[in-house]
């Protein structure tokens, strides 16, 4: 069955700080990786998009990077903030030959910033 | 910015009753997308449509559900007959295409609770 495994599954780290959360996965054929931020009772909203070929993607103060030999990804976080804290979703995309449209979720890792 | 919406933001029903959900997507999105999310647990997807036809749809999506898109901006998700384990926050997304590097953006999603 394809996974998409996040670690840790929550984090509390100090305003200001740096953190790195984890996600591997084993579907397969592979497209593209997503990771997406959800606030509690918001819909996920995308961060960055990675195809197979790519190693890093920026979007501000967050970078993925993606090894698809080994078939795990990271998100990093600079310089955390308060508005950072929410859940940050790993999503896995299978390629298909007329939709690219079916995201598969991991259960996503809690980060609480805390002043 | 455009942005997906929904409608209601919560529904209650009682076991048994019909619901539908309603999405404006964003107005230039050609691709229509359901996922759902039961607490505590990850996003999953649901159903793709698009061209006034379902793309795929996962093994949750029975004949229990179906979508319509009615008219040039709302595109609805329907459940006949619901049951307990239908209780979930629904999020409809879009997207311009459905290519490898093409962003869903996702609605703030509806809170459905079966009794």
């Amino acid at each position: 069955k394809n996974q998409v495994e996040q670690s840790p599954q929550s984090l509390i780290i100090l305003e200001g700080k740096n953190c790195t959360l984890q996600c591997n996965y084993t579907v397969s054929p592979f497209s593209n990786l997503r990771w997406y931020k959800q606030d509690t009772g918001r819909g996920p909203v995308s961060l960055t998009i990675m195809t197979f070929s790519e190693n890093t993607k920026s979007n501000g103060r967050y970078t993925a990077t993606l090894d698809a030999d080994t078939k795990q990804s990271s998100l990093h976080i600079t310089a955390s903030q308060l508005s950072d804290s929410a859940s940050y979703i790993c999503v896995v995309t299978r390629p298909r030959t007329d939709s690219w449209g079916k995201l598969q979720f991991g259960a996503g890792t809690q980060v609480v910033v805390t002043p | 910015e455009p942005e997906v919406t929904q409608t209601p933001s919560h529904q209650v029903t009682q076991m048994g009753q019909e619901v539908i959900l309603r999405c404006v997507p964003i107005s230039n999105h050609l691709y229509f997308y359901w996922y759902r999310q039961i607490l505590g647990q990850k996003v999953e997807f649901l159903v793709s449509f698009y061209n006034n036809e379902i793309s795929e749809k996962s093994e949750i999506f029975d004949d229990q559900f179906s979508v319509e898109r009615p008219d040039g901006s709302n595109f609805t998700l329907k459940i006949r007959s619901t049951k307990l384990e239908d209780s979930a926050m629904y999020f409809c997304a879009s997207s311009e295409r459905a290519r490898r590097q093409d962003t869903q953006y996702f609605g703030p999603g509806t809170r459905l609770t079966v009794l």
